[in-house]
C-alpha cells in the first residue's frame, strides 16, 4: 500500500527565505505527483504536475523535482512572501490506477512571518 | 479557477437523518471526485465517477452512496448521517484523461450532532 508522508508537519520561516517541502512515498510505481496549496477555509489549488518521466518543474517562483527511483520530491519555493502562508500538500497517482484515484500525504502547514 | 460549486458550503444535521450534497462543474470534465478532509487523516477518497452512472468507491466509502446523471452534476448522499461523517468534503473534478491535474471545490463544512 502506497504511503505519502510529508516532513516537517510545519514550518515557519522570515519573509524572503526560500522554501524546501519535502515529500516521500513507498511504492515507485507512480504515474504522476501533484503538488497542491490550501488556504484555512478553502478548497485546494493544483501548483504544479510532474510526470514519472520528467525530473523537475517549474511554474514562477516554484519549482518540484522528482526522484521516483528514492522515493522523494521537493517543492521549492523562492523568495517566500507573507502571502505563500498555507498548507502544501503532495498527491500521487499510481500506475496501476486507471481513474485519478490520488493518495495524498497530510501536508506541511507552512507561515512566512514579515 | 476551474468552474466547480458546491451545495450548501455548510449543514449542520442530526443523526440518522439523510443528506446529499451536490457538486456542480461548467467544465466538462469526465472524472469526478468526492474526498472527506479529517485532521489527522488528511485527504481520503470516498466515492469517484468516470463518466455518467459510471461510479465506484473509494478507500472509505462505507456510509455513502453516490450518483451521477448527469456530466455536470455528482451528487454524495449519506443515507443515515452519523457523528463519524462530520468532516469537510470536497468535489474534485479532471479532465480527458484521468492523470490530468485535479481541480477542487471550494468545499462543504458538515456537522452531525
Amino acid at each position: 500500500k502506497q504511503e505519502v508522508t510529508q516532513i516537517p508537519a510545519a514550518l515557519s520561516v522570515p519573509e524572503g527565505e526560500n522554501l524546501v517541502l519535502n515529500c516521500s512515498f513507498t511504492d515507485s510505481a507512480i504515474y504522476n505527483l501533484q503538488w497542491f496549496r490550501q488556504d484555512p477555509g478553502k478548497g485546494l489549488t493544483s501548483l504544479l504536475l510532474i510526470q514519472s518521466s520528467q525530473r523537475e518543474q517549474t511554474s514562477g517562483r516554484l519549482n518540484a523535482s522528482l526522484d521516483k527511483s528514492s522515493g522523494r520530491s521537493t517543492l521549492y519555493i523562492a523568495a517566500s512572501q507573507p502571502g505563500d502562508s498555507a498548507t502544501y500538500l503532495c498527491a500521487v497517482l499510481m500506475t496501476t490506477d486507471s481513474w485519478g484515484k490520488l493518495q495524498f500525504g497530510a501536508g506541511t502547514q507552512v507561515v512566512v512571518t514579515p | 479557477d476551474a468552474g466547480i460549486t458546491q451545495s450548501p458550503r455548510h449543514k449542520v444535521t442530526e443523526t440518522g437523518t439523510p443528506v446529499t450534497l451536490r457538486c456542480h462543474q461548467t467544465e466538462n470534465h469526465r472524472y469526478m471526485y468526492w474526498y472527506r478532509q479529517d485532521p489527522g487523516h488528511g485527504l481520503r477518497l470516498i466515492h469517484y465517477s468516470y463518466g455518467v452512472k459510471d461510479t465506484d468507491k473509494g478507500e472509505v466509502s462505507d456510509g455513502y452512496s453516490v450518483s451521477r446523471s448527469k456530466t455536470e452534476d455528482f451528487l454524495l448522499t449519506l443515507e443515515s448521517a452519523t457523528s463519524s461523517q462530520t468532516s469537510v468534503y470536497f468535489c474534485a473534478i479532471s479532465g480527458r484523461q484521468s492523470g490530468d491535474t485535479q481541480y477542487f471545490g471550494p468545499g462543504t463544512r458538515l456537522t452531525v450532532l
